[in-house]
């Protein structure tokens, strides 16, 4: 069964270091998603992405963030200038068409600890 | 804003027994989907059940489904036939229909599933 690839599975940084977490959605979706968990809490929406731009992002998702899907296949959420309170599961997703509100598919989550 | 509740934090069910998580939501909207996701140790999301606000029938998935009350807004999930794999965190989930707001989901703070032998 196609799944979301998230890569890398855990990354610890430095405060203030530059994270880039890595995403493949499932091939022929077309929205792509970024959500958040901070340990013990509930997961966040953070943004999603279509046809190559935003199409919502939350109050979370501040000028640190940025999103990108360079190559038609990956989809990145890049964090400029990591703070300690952005250590959290960062989970990637995707659906195949939003507008029938299809079912959001999960990867498996990248783990990012922020020192 | 849309709000999703799960107001059991922790749950426990005897293995082969069955088991309720409830789930409340508000909202202003009369077309949306609701989810179940279940989030094991390994803290994959994984799909559990989904259900259409407009079809009055409640979903079901083998020994999952669920009782959808769209008047008290309420969307509770029955574990029948319980398994030691069923041990995890169940959130629910709500998406709207509408086109401006569909992309995203919001999630319950989760209720914790034991299963004891």
């Amino acid at each position: 069964e196609p799944e979301v690839t998230q890569t890398p599975s855990h990354q610890v940084t430095q405060m203030g270091q530059e994270v880039i977490l890595r995403c493949v959605p499932i091939s022929n979706h077309l929205y792509f998603y970024w959500y958040r968990q901070i340990l013990g809490q509930k997961v966040e929406f953070l943004v999603s992405f279509y046809n190559n731009e935003i199409s919502e992002k939350s109050e979370i998702f501040d000028d640190q963030f940025s999103v990108e899907r360079p190559d038609g296949s990956n989809f990145t959420l890049k964090i400029r200038s990591t703070k300690l309170e952005d250590s959290a599961m960062y989970f990637c997703a995707s659906s195949d068409n939003r507008l029938i509100g299809n079912t959001i598919y999960f990867g498996e989550g990248s783990w990012l600890t922020v020192v | 804003a849309q709000t999703v509740t799960q107001s059991q934090p922790e749950m426990s069910v005897q293995e082969a027994e069955t088991v309720t998580l409830s789930c409340t939501y508000d909202t202003s909207e009369s077309d949306y989907y609701l989810f179940w996701y279940k989030q094991p140790p390994s803290r994959q999301m994984i799909l559990v059940i989904r259900q259409e606000a407009y079809k009055q029938q409640n979903a079901t998935e083998n020994r999952f489904s669920v009782n959808f009350q769209k008047a008290a807004k309420s969307f509770s999930l029955k574990i029948s036939d319980s398994q030691l794999g069923d041990a995890a965190m169940y959130f629910c989930a709500y998406r709207s229909a509408n086109t401006g707001t569909a992309s995203k989901l919001t999630f319950g703070t989760g209720t914790r599933l034991q299963v004891t032998l």
